[in-house]
């Protein structure tokens, strides 16, 4: 009964590339949250989706971040022009409620930029 | 702005020891208040959860207390062992909410 799967563990990336950042959720769940870990600070959420809706994407930036669910296979993170400031942990979790309880996060996708 | 505020930035305490990590929130519509530890390269794990209509639950080691009038809830670690060295991350949440407001983070080093 494999957890929340991310993948890659850790993306390095240059400056202006494309960042795809991988989640496959828990069996039985079909609500996905994505979540930024900056250093030394906690997780900030970004968004929230289920099977090919984006639900809730309040706290997405405007411009070069997009996300997706599709009806098979994992959700995508997707982050354009990858910028430095871009860089920190993302984490993915799933639920099998569309509530903020109940969540199971993965190991996260380290990205860097240089 | 910081939904949910937490301290102390990193705590460091002697086996055996109480450790306690303190967070205050504004927004009174909050009503679900987690705790979560992450360990170095690992995701959050929900460690002990609670509800304002108590103001103490315990499983185990762990205590959350809270404090409704004061907007304050506190984590305590009785008899600390090395391995509850990690980072802990109080969160909040609202009734319909699906998203957490999470706590900067407090980095617990626990000293054999």
């Amino acid at each position: 009964n494999a957890g929340v799967m991310q993948n890659p563990r850790h993306l390095v990336r240059r400056r202006g590339q494309e960042a795809r950042l991988r989640c496959s959720p828990m069996k039985g769940h079909s609500h996905v949250y994505w979540y930024r870990q900056l250093p030394e600070e906690g997780l900030k959420f970004m968004v929230y989706l289920q099977k090919e809706n984006i639900i809730d994407e309040s706290g997405m930036p405007k411009e070069r971040f997009s996300a997706e669910f599709p009806k098979e296979g994992p959700s995508i993170l997707r982050i354009q022009q990858v910028v430095r400031g871009d860089s920190a942990a993302y984490f993915c979790a799933s639920s099998p409620l569309d509530r903020a309880y109940g969540y199971t996060f993965g190991s996260g996708t380290r990205l860097t930029v240089v | 702005q910081q939904q949910v505020k937490q301290s102390p930035q990193s705590l460091i305490v002697q086996k055996g020891g109480i450790s306690i990590i303190n967070c205050a929130y504004e927004n009174t519509a909050f009503d679900y208040f987690p705790w979560y530890q992450q360990f170095p390269g690992k995701g959050p794990a929900l460690l002990i959860a609670i509800r304002p209509d108590v103001s103490e639950k315990k499983e185990g080691r762990f205590t959350i207390s809270f404090n409704k009038s004061a907007k304050q809830f506190s984590l305590h670690i009785m008899d600390s062992q090395p391995g509850d060295s990690a980072t802990y991350f109080c969160a909040a949440s609202e009734t319909g909410a699906n998203n957490l407001f999470f706590g900067t983070g407090t980095r617990l080093t626990v000293i054999p």
